[in-house]
């Protein structure tokens, strides 16, 4: 039943690994996006799928990248994962233009 | 410019009312957003009010929106413990692709 949502709900891995994480929604909509929450809360875009097309990605390092198989899914890969990449990572989506974000519960990773 | 702000901490007592405000920028935001992050949880949409409405009640919520000022406010009457939460506001903007620009969240503590 679960609208939006991302596996797995915890990453714990070390340094220079790479590692996934895949966000799922059945809700129907055309537009997914990565938003990395850090410690202090704050929330900043990543990245923006709509149908499968790339059209936001910003200025992250090219250490991540997004694939979108469908339009209902948009996964996360991360390469030679760094300490400053712990956060928590969330996924989200919206069926239109500014109409209202539907968030996953979000991947903590913990790079050691 | 792109920036959403809002005060970082905000403490009543259970049975008073809250307001938390917030102040964006872009002008051209034709949605404005409320969202609540419970501990460990992910994003939940409270509430949202359109750039040419000046007020939004939905049961104890009232968003108040000031569009020359650019300001927005969620007013929680009669405020439980249950409310604790961090509060974001958020603005949708459209730079070639729609995306939500959050504050960095108001840190609601209810006393009981």
């Amino acid at each position: 039943d679960t609208a939006v949502s991302q596996t797995p709900k915890y990453l714990v891995t070390q340094m220079g690994n790479d590692k996934s994480i895949k966000c799922e929604q059945n809700l129907g909509h055309d537009t997914m996006y990565w938003y990395k929450q850090d410690s202090k809360k704050f929330l900043k875009i990543m990245f923006s799928y709509n149908n499968k097309e790339l059209i936001i990605n910003e200025t992250v390092p090219n250490r991540f990248s997004p694939k979108s198989p469908d339009k209902a899914h948009l996964n996360l890969h991360i390469n030679s994962l760094e300490l400053g990449d712990s956060a928590v990572y969330f996924c989200a989506s919206r069926s239109e233009g500014n109409s209202p974000l539907h968030f996953g519960n979000g991947t903590r990773l913990t790079v050691t | 410019g792109e920036d959403v702000e809002q005060s970082l901490f905000l403490s009543v007592r259970e049975g008073d009312s809250s307001v938390i405000n917030c102040t964006y920028t872009d002008s051209s935001s034709t949605y404005l957003y409320w969202y609540k992050q419970e501990p460990g949880a992910g994003l939940q949409l409270l509430t949202y009010i359109f750039s040419n409405m000046d007020m939004k009640q939905d049961q104890r919520l009232t968003v108040l929106l000031n569009k020359k000022d650019k300001h927005l406010s969620l007013r929680i009457a009669d405020t439980q413990t249950g409310d604790s939460a961090i509060y974001f506001c958020a603005e949708s903007i459209n730079t070639g692709g729609f995306k939500t620009i959050f504050g960095a969240g108001t840190r609601l503590f209810v006393k009981a």
